[in-house]
């Protein structure tokens, strides 16, 4: 059973402030790591994928990495503003158009 | 930007009857998913369609379940016995190609309660 896992749960951020949060995946058999962002009443953005170990990515204020030897993943946000308010998840397969398998999510509330 | 379209967003059901979900994926996606979140728990698998077949299935999928793409735009997922269970949200989704570098683009969802 695949087991992907994110901290934490939820957090809280001022305005202007950055954060990061992680997700861990299994080391075997990695395929790719997707980040999505998802506001409430909206679909899941794709903001991410991920397939090299050492990848960075970066779309405005926010960014990821990747390590896929020890399976992890972090997520950053550069001066969060009240618009970067959603619960983001990752989720990892196996194989190219293989299912994903999410983690819970890390749900982010910019306080301004 | 096109995207993926669900219909309804909401549906209430009675335990015991059938539902069904309906999707539009983007229009140059061949390869078609169904996720469902029970309230409180992850995001979880419930089958992929490829080529008019099914390519795989979770072990939720049960004979309850069936999917079809009757035309060329729409994709189905149908409960032929609802249970109080299977109350969820159900979110599509569809990606172009098998690439590595391709995302999963999904739709707002069905949020779906039996009664």
């Amino acid at each position: 059973i695949l087991n992907v896992e994110q901290s934490p749960q939820s957090l809280h951020v001022q305005e202007g402030d950055s954060t990061n949060f992680t997700c861990s995946f299994p080391s075997s058999n990695f395929y790719a790591l997707h980040w999505y962002r998802w506001e409430t009443a909206k679909s899941p953005e794709a903001l991410f994928v991920m397939t090299l170990n050492g990848d960075e990515k970066k779309k405005g204020r926010i960014s990821a990495t990747l390590n896929t030897k020890e399976g992890y993943s972090y997520l950053y946000i550069k001066g969060s503003q009240p618009e970067d308010s959603a619960t983001y998840l990752c989720a990892f397969n196996i194989a190219a158009g293989n299912k994903l398998t999410f983690g819970g999510g890390t749900r982010v509330l910019v306080k301004p | 930007e096109p995207e993926v379209t669900q219909t309804p967003s909401h549906q209430v059901t009675q335990m015991g009857q059938e539902v069904i979900l309906r999707c539009v994926p983007i229009s140059n996606h061949l390869y078609f998913y169904w996720y469902r979140q029970i309230l409180g728990q992850k995001v979880e698998f419930l089958v992929s369609f490829y080529n008019n077949e099914i390519s795989e299935k979770s072990e939720i999928f049960d004979d309850q379940f069936s999917v079809e793409r009757p035309d060329g735009s729409n994709f189905t997922l149908k409960i032929r016995s609802t249970k109080l269970e299977d109350s969820a949200m159900y979110f599509c989704a569809s990606s172009r190609q098998f690439v590595s570098n391709q995302p999963q683009h999904f739709g707002d969802g069905t949020r779906l309660s039996i009664l």
